[in-house]
């Protein structure tokens, strides 16, 4: 039974550009969930999404980032005109339905943005 | 929101010895509290855990606490190993929420 899976591990983008981030949960998990690390520091929420919902997008910048869990298919988180400052690591989650908030969590290895 | 910070940011300890790292939490309605560890190019990876109606919890040579009154919960590691060496990151949940808010993580290396 694979894990989370998360591709590319690294991405490379110049400024400006487009990145896409991929997301494929764990076998029998409906809930996505995705977090980003700077370095040096914690991992800070950004969306909650079940199979064609977004649930909670909180921790989402209002503008260029995007995300979505498509009824087949990985999860996507999406950045449009990448600046230096989203250069970090991108983590998703994923969970079991009817577990408690928390429960059950696991995380795929990440992928890393860098923005040159 | 929900703030939660966690102390030290770095840890040396040697082989054998105790290492504890504590995390202060700011909304009582919090209820969950994961401690993860990870380790270099690796998503956090989930090693012991304790919900609020208990205040201790222990894993063989890992331990956690948590005194609710206080919004405190503490990681215990006892005999380190080398293969210990790695970022701790404290987590809470509230009952209502959906979302980890994680600490600011701890590096810990365990000199042989």
């Amino acid at each position: 039974n694979a894990g989370v899976m998360q591709n590319p591990r690294h991405l490379v983008r110049r400024r400006g550009q487009e990145a896409r981030l991929r997301c494929s949960p764990m076998k029998g998990h409906s809930h996505v969930y995705w977090y980003r690390q700077l370095p040096e520091e914690g991992l800070k929420f950004m969306v909650y999404l079940q199979k064609e919902n977004i649930i909670d997008e909180s921790g989402m910048p209002k503008e260029r980032f995007s995300a979505e869990f498509p009824k087949e298919g990985p999860s996507i988180l999406r950045i449009q005109q990448v600046v230096r400052g989203d250069s970090a690591a991108y983590f998703c989650a994923s969970s079991p339905a009817g577990m408690g908030p928390g429960y059950g969590y696991t995380f795929g290895s990440g992928t890393r943005l860098t923005v040159v | 929101g929900e703030n939660v910070e966690q102390h030290p940011s770095t840890l040396s300890v040697q082989e054998g010895d105790s290492a504890v790292i504590k995390c202060t939490y700011s909304d009582s309605a919090s209820n969950y509290f994961p401690w993860y560890k990870q380790e270099l190019g690796k998503g956090p990876q989930l090693i012991i855990d304790i919900r609020s109606n208990v205040g201790e919890k222990k894993d063989q040579r890992i331990a956690v606490t948590l005194n609710k009154t206080a919004k405190h919960f503490s990681l215990h590691i006892t005999e380190t190993q080398p293969e210990d060496s790695a970022v701790y990151f404290c987590a809470v949940v509230k009952a209502a929420g959906n979302k980890l808010t994680f600490g600011g993580g701890t590096r810990v290396l365990v000199k042989p």
